[in-house]
């Protein structure tokens, strides 16, 4: 089983509108971090945010919120007003302790298209 | 500061050719990761280093793929003979040290194409 999964393939917005990323994951321990990162086409993987397992409160940053829901295990991203330079393709990671080190999976990636 | 620094950023060989990837991590960076990312797929750890040592290299192919970072600072990761599923972006990693609350920093890759 995925340990981490984003079910969206790819996604099309018109620009200004609002859109959701879902990430669900699995883990069993109790102590882990999430991760979205955005990779746009020029390849390189760049840091959005990072959320601990005791931290469930709702992150904001200008255009981008998170929402942490340790019941339902999801980590989902939301991009209000999107823009053509939000084009990317965005993933999800999990972080676990494994012997000591972190252990991080990273989702499937899913794919956004900004239209102007 | 500056960023993870890869080179060199595209790469086209024949098959059967040696193939070698540079990296260097974030000043002060003591752990240092190659992931493999296929077309479509999110980053797959080949191998991670604390400093010089090797501490996960499960996943890194022995048989052709080789590693090493002297000194603890920059890394390369070498293929030796490159087959043409190896065809992917190579991307380079690094993080203050181990712990979970560390924050990989990613560079820009390597896209090797294998004819």
């Amino acid at each position: 089983a995925q340990k981490v999964t984003q079910a969206q393939t790819e996604i099309s917005v018109v620009e200004k509108e609002d859109v959701t990323l879902d990430c669900v994951y699995e883990t069993r321990d109790t102590t882990y971090y999430l991760f979205w990162y955005k990779q746009p086409p020029s390849g390189e993987l760049v840091f959005l945010i990072r959320r601990n397992s005791f931290d469930e409160q709702n992150e904001i940053s200008g255009r981008y919120s998170w929402n942490f829901q340790k019941s339902t295990s999801s980590f989902n991203f939301t991009i209000t007003a999107s823009q053509v330079v939000d084009s990317a393709v965005y993933f999800c990671a999990l972080s676990e302790d494994s012997g000591g080190y972190q252990k991080v999976t990273f989702g499937t990636g899913t794919k956004l298209q900004v239209i102007p | 500061e500056a960023g993870v620094v890869q080179s060199p950023r595209y790469k086209i060989i024949e098959k059967k050719q040696p193939v070698a990837f540079w990296c260097n991590p974030i000043s002060g960076h003591n752990t240092l990761y190659w992931y493999l990312q296929n077309l479509g797929q999110g980053p797959e750890l080949l191998i991670r280093y604390e400093n010089e040592e090797a501490v996960d290299d499960s996943q890194l192919p022995k048989d052709r793929f080789s590693a090493e970072r002297l000194k603890g600072v920059d890394s390369t990761l070498k293929i030796q003979p490159a087959e043409l599923g190896d065809s992917a972006v190579y991307l380079c990693a690094s993080s203050l040290d181990h712990r979970g609350t560390d924050t990989q920093y990613f560079g820009p890759g390597t896209r090797l194409t294998v004819l």
